[in-house]
């Protein structure tokens, strides 16, 4: 199975802060890996796809990014709708595995 | 738009079993695998299988392999898990989950809000 790692678990921001999120694969995926927000009482909803595609409705201050087996999630210009814990994924095959997830929280 | 609504959650006791399904509206659902995803309280996600688009093909993590059984009704709309010999650390949140993968892989697309399952005596 392939081992998803995410760090960090959490990050405090600010409206208006850039943040990244790391998720390291332990082999390679290529570029199948998806991004998630999920916030609480809610089910996760899809940002990115393909390391680096913004679903269709999603703003563009999400951007995705590979280097090797090692994929960012940066959020630019954090809005307070941005408060929420995100996930990655990887989609290259089963069984389908997560990170951690990230919380961001607010400073 | 696409709608997924959940339903058969509840308490059950260790050993016991209990049968999920989802609905699914706003697209064509013979054409589309399917996934659940489960989710335990204050803890992140777990796949917890997948079928294809015809039910031909299912897959299942270690965790439930021999005890849970993926189905769908494609005449119905519906997909089910028949769960059984549940434990106490399937208690969880299980989503249903839309797949838009190609190529042979996997996209776990639009989710619907979940169902509540709870294993206790």
């Amino acid at each position: 199975d392939v081992q998803m790692t995410q760090s960090p678990s959490s990050v405090s921001a600010s409206v208006g802060d850039r943040v990244t999120i790391s998720c390291r694969a332990s082999q390679g995926i290529s570029f199948w890996l998806a991004w998630y927000q999920q916030k609480p009482g809610k089910a996760p909803k899809l940002l990115i796809y393909e390391a680096s595609s913004l679903r269709r409705g999603v703003p563009s201050r999400f951007s995705g990014s590979v280097t090797g087996t090692e994929f960012t999630l940066t959020i630019s210009n954090l809005q307070p709708e941005d408060f929420a814990t995100y996930y990655c994924q990887q989609t290259n095959s089963l069984p389908l595995t997560f990170g951690g997830g990230t919380k961001v929280l607010i400073k | 738009q696409v709608q997924l609504v959940e339903s058969g959650g509840g308490v059950v006791q260790p050993g016991g079993s209990l049968r999920l399904s989802c609905v699914v509206s706003g697209f064509t659902f013979n054409n589309d695998g399917m996934h659940w995803v489960r989710q335990a309280p204050g803890k992140g996600l777990e796949w917890v299988a997948f079928i294809g688009y015809d039910g031909r093909k299912t897959y299942y993590a270690d965790s439930v392999k021999g005890r849970f059984t993926i189905s769908r009704d494609n005449s119905r709309n519906t997909l089910h898990v028949q769960m059984d010999r549940l434990r106490a650390e399937d208690t969880a949140i299980y989503y249903c989950v839309t797949d838009r993968g190609n190529s042979g892989t996997y996209l776990t697309d639009t989710w619907g809000q979940g169902t509540l399952v709870t294993v206790s005596s």
